[in-house]
């Protein structure tokens, strides 16, 4: 167990809705990064957040967006929902001097 | 842009046939490699990360090396338990981010 969760685990959507999955980090970490993983791929980065701000961003459009709080958990945010946005997303924290990020189970997302 | 190619996409072994799994990269300055095991709908798990050329990890059955442009994981008599996609990444620092870069994944089957 890494002491990384995500909810919900499983979630269910049609085209043009909003998501918001979330993620608590381990103990001691301040550095949270998100992940896309579709089907029999590697995860694609999305954005990485230390100390409540965005400090990174790979090529995700502005409809997928972000928060940390102060106890360092984060949300991510999808609006307008597409049918390619079906995937595994993945939550990871890092933190104490270390650059390994560990990675929670992900939240499987449908888009129907 | 930084890449990284695993091959092969797939490999069925025999319980306690040895192999190895390769990680090609290009990337401008390493900053780390890094392998992890991901089970069917469960997060990456971390396994090792090297950060110069010739420096080997190992961990139970599992060893990992590093040359200038790949890194492979070895496999030595491997169990069933050891079926997994295993995932080769290289870290990218992107406006003050570090991001990971992962392959495509191996699938390893080991059939009792």
């Amino acid at each position: 167990e890494t002491g990384v969760t995500q909810s919900p685990t499983h979630l269910i959507k049609t085209r043009g809705q909003q998501v918001t999955l979330r993620c608590s980090s381990q103990s001691g970490h301040n550095t949270v990064s998100w992940y896309q993983q579709a089907l029999g791929q590697g995860p694609q980065f999305i954005f990485q957040y230390y100390r409540e701000e965005e400090n990174g961003r790979g090529n995700f459009p502005p409809r997928f967006s972000g928060l940390q709080f102060p106890n360092y958990s984060s949300e991510l945010n999808v609006n307008a929902l597409e049918l390619d946005d079906s995937a595994l997303y993945l939550c990871a924290s890092s933190g104490g001097g270390s650059n390994i990020q560990y990675f929670g189970a992900g939240t499987r997302l449908s888009v129907l | 842009e930084d890449q990284v190619t695993q091959s092969p996409e797939a490999l069925r072994l025999q319980e306690g046939e040895s192999s190895s799994l390769n990680c090609s990269y290009t990337v401008s300055g390493l900053r780390g490699l890094f392998w992890y095991r991901q089970d069917p709908g469960k997060g990456p798990e971390f396994l090792f990360t090297l950060y110069s050329a010739g420096e080997e990890k190992e961990k139970e059955r599992l060893k990992a090396t590093l040359t200038k442009k790949e890194s492979f994981l070895h496999i030595t008599a491997p169990k069933p338990e050891d079926s997994a996609t295993y995932l080769c990444a290289v870290q990218q620092i992107i406006q003050g981010a570090q991001k990971l870069v992962f392959g495509q994944g191996t699938r390893l089957t080991i059939n009792p």
